[in-house]
């Protein structure tokens, strides 16, 4: 059973950069037709779908973050990144990565999740 | 952009039926997908491809999808069903995946 563990800062200034990596165990990262993704919940809110890549690379972003979001796979680490950019108070959540193993818009494992806030 | 509507609350004796519903424009024209958070830990999926059940999960979990709604039922309640309860779309048009606000169920 693939396990899953963010990591990353909980504190990230306004405007800065918002880096999370998410540790893959019991499997690797580069079992084709997997797909590896973050997940975002505000404080007392729903979720929100940030984006997802394949194995092979290809990505999947939410079209309201693509343009401050990369996504990324390092096989040599078995492990996906997160970056945001830009990040303001609405970007504070607790953050989820995620595999899929039927397709990028099903969420079969998720990690415990880790709350990052953007501070002024 | 798509929208998917649950209802905030479902209430329900342990031992019955609990239905929780979603409902989107032609919403069985699409895959519906179902998760649980139980308070303070991350989403579980309960229910995928709109009837279909993880490995993992009870036979109480079932689920099905027309028209315009699509339905979680979860038979038998127990108390530890007690949590918040999403269902999910990809909507093609949009190009995202879509989520709705989220159903918690109290059982009672």
């Amino acid at each position: 059973q693939l396990q899953l563990q963010e990591s990353g800062p909980g504190l990230v200034k306004a405007s800065e950069t918002l880096s999370l990596t998410c540790s893959v165990s019991g499997g690797s990262i580069s079992n084709t037709n997997y797909y590896w993704g973050w997940i975002r919940q505000s404080p007392g809110k729903g979720l929100e779908w940030i984006g997802s890549v394949y194995y092979s690379g290809n990505t999947y972003y939410n079209p309201s973050l693509e343009s401050r979001v990369t996504i990324s796979i390092d096989t040599s680490k078995n492990e996906f990144s997160l970056k945001v950019t830009s990040v303001t108070a609405a970007d504070t959540a607790v953050y989820y990565c995620d595999y899929g193993a039927v397709s990028y818009s099903i969420f079969d494992v998720w990690g415990q999740g880790t709350l990052v806030t953007v501070s002024s | 952009s798509y929208v998917l509507t649950q209802p905030p609350s479902v209430s329900v004796a342990p031992g019955n039926t609990a239905r929780i519903t979603c409902g989107g424009n032609n919403i069985g024209s699409k895959g519906v997908h179902w998760y649980q958070q139980r308070p303070g830990q991350a989403p579980v999926l309960v229910i995928y491809y709109d009837g279909d059940r993880p490995s993992g999960i009870p036979e109480r979990f079932s689920g099905s999808n027309s028209g315009n709604t699509a339905t979680l039922t979860i038979s038998r309640v127990e108390a530890g069903d007690e949590a918040d309860y999403y269902c999910q779309v990809w909507d093609s048009r949009s190009a995202r995946v879509v989520f709705a606000g989220g159903t918690k169920l109290t059982v009672l």
